[in-house]
C-alpha cells in the first residue's frame, strides 16, 4: 500500500461546478497535511495546509479525518484558472522534514 | 522577491557526463531538498539536508552526490549521466519543523541521450 494515494482523475467539471478530491494515508502517526497545486510544468505551490478543525481559505476547504485517515479538498464555484494537478502531501512523523508527495489528482475546468 | 532559485532551468547531456545543479534560498531556512518527478511516480526524495552542514539520503539517491555549500545553498551532482536520470529536478527549503510546508524552485528539465 502506498503511504499517499490519490485518485489521479481526470477530473473533468464544468465552470461554477464544486468538486472533492480525497486522499488517503497509511501512517496514523501523521503531523502536518497539505495540499499542493502543480500547473503544467510549473513547480508545486503550497495552496493550504490542512487542520483538525478544518480550514476555508475562499472557494477551497480542507479536511481531515484521523479516524479514516484521510484528507480532502473542495473546491466551490470552480473557474478556469483552477485547472491543474493538486498534490495531497503528509509529514509522516513529528520532527522529520521528509514529506511524502501524493501523485496528484488532475482537474479541468471547462468553459 | 524571496524564493528558491534553481540553475540550469534546462540542460541537456549526454550519457556519461557530469553536471551541478545549482538551488539558492534566501528564506533563511534551515532545510533543503533535492527531488525528481517522473510522469505517473509523483516527487521523490533525492537527498535533503535538515540544516547546514548535514546531509542525508533521500528514497532514490543512488547516481547523486549533494553538497550543502552554506546555509543558502545546495547543490546536486550527476557524477556519470545515465538516461534513467531524464527527469525533473525540483530544489526545495522550508524550516525546522516543516510545519508550514516547503517552497520549490522552478525546476531543472534534465534530459540525458
Amino acid at each position: 500500500r502506498k503511504e499517499v494515494e490519490q485518485d489521479p482523475g481526470p477530473f473533468n467539471v464544468p465552470e461554477g461546478a464544486t468538486v472533492a478530491f480525497n486522499c488517503t494515508y497509511s501512517n496514523s502517526a501523521s503531523q502536518s497535511f497539505f495540499w499542493y497545486r502543480q500547473d503544467c510544468r510549473k513547480e508545486p505551490k503550497l495552496l493550504m495546509s490542512v487542520y483538525s478543525s478544518g480550514n476555508e481559505d475562499g472557494r477551497f476547504t480542507a479536511q481531515l479525518n484521523r479516524a479514516s485517515q484521510y484528507i480532502s479538498l473542495l473546491i466551490r464555484d470552480s473557474k478556469l484558472s483552477d485547472s491543474a494537478t493538486y498534490l495531497c502531501v503528509v509529514n509522516p512523523r513529528s520532527g522529520t522534514y521528509k514529506y511524502i508527495f501524493g501523485t496528484g489528482t488532475r482537474l479541468k475546468v471547462l468553459a | 522577491n524571496a524564493g528558491v532559485t534553481q540553475t540550469p532551468k534546462f540542460q541537456v547531456l549526454k550519457t556519461g557526463q557530469s553536471m551541478t545543479l545549482q538551488c539558492a534560498q534566501d528564506m533563511n531556512h534551515n532545510s533543503m531538498y533535492w527531488y525528481r518527478q517522473d510522469p505517473g511516480m509523483g516527487l521523490r526524495l533525492i537527498y535533503y539536508s535538515a540544516s547546514e552542514g548535514t546531509t542525508d539520503k533521500g528514497e532514490v539517491p543512488n547516481g547523486y552526490n549533494v553538497s550543502r555549500l552554506n546555509k543558502r545553498e545546495f547543490s546536486l551532482r550527476l557524477e556519470s549521466a545515465a538516461p534513467s536520470q531524464t527527469s525533473v529536478y525540483f530544489c526545495a527549503s522550508s524550516d525546522s519543523t516543516g510545519f508550514y510546508g516547503y517552497t520549490f524552485g522552478s525546476g531543472t528539465r534534465l534530459t540525458v541521450v
